[in-house]
């Protein structure tokens, strides 16, 4: 076990629509990461962000938002979804930049 | 785009023998580090070797890095059927961590 809540597992929507997905850190890890990972692209990272600030930005569309709350949990939204959105998005998070990323069991999403 | 990229995309072994993947990439880093995942699950950290090491060991996994060819491999010794999963290195360069599209290890029994 990681420490790194993912929910919801699975998540079927049709295009669209907006979700969010939600990921609570591993204990004391101020570092949250998302990332997408679908079969053509792989491992995609997303967005980056340390103790509720934006670090790193990566590939996310302009649809999709990100936000750490003071607890430190991390929320990702998606607008306006496409069918090429469906894929697997994980959350990880770490102790401090360059340290191993502990990662969630993912969301899926489908979207129809 | 992707920093690092693994070689072969798949391998299929027999258990107990040895299994090794290599892992090229673009630039300078700050520490490479190796994951494993099986099917449909989150990422595991196996790894991690910075960039002023040659070579690190973590019971049966043997890792290398040669900065100067940027590449690193992971060796697997003495395969096991639970050793099935895909294998990514990661490059900790400029500001966050980048996959490789991984090597998909199928160890039969």
């Amino acid at each position: 076990d990681s420490g790194v809540t993912q929910t919801p597992k699975h998540l079927i929507t049709a295009t669209g629509q907006r979700v969010t997905l939600r990921c609570s850190p591993r204990s004391g890890d101020l570092s949250v990461y998302w990332y997408q990972q679908s079969l053509d692209q792989g491992l995609q990272f997303l967005i980056q962000y340390y103790n509720g600030e934006e670090r790193a930005k990566g590939n996310i569309l302009e649809r999709f938002s990100a936000q750490q709350f003071p607890d430190l949990h991390s929320e990702l939204n998606l607008s306006s979804l496409e069918l090429g959105d469906s894929a697997l998005y994980f959350c990880a998070s770490s102790e401090f930049r360059g340290s191993p990323l502990h990662f969630g069991n993912g969301t899926r999403l489908t979207v129809t | 785009s992707q920093q690092g990229e693994e070689d072969p995309q798949a391998l299929s072994i027999q258990e107990g023998e040895n299994a090794t993947m290599n892992c090229s990439y673009k630039t300078s880093i700050n520490n490479l580090q190796w994951y494993r995942q099986n099917s449909g699950r989150g990422l595991v950290h196996l790894i991690l070797i910075r960039s002023n090491e040659r070579e690190k060991h973590s019971g049966r996994l043997r890792v290398t890095l040669d900065t100067s060819k940027k590449s690193s491999s992971l060796l697997i010794t003495a395969s096991r059927a639970a050793d099935t999963a895909s294998y990514f290195c990661a490059t900790d360069a400029i500001s966050t961590l980048t996959f490789g599209k991984g090597t998909m290890l199928l160890v039969s029994p």
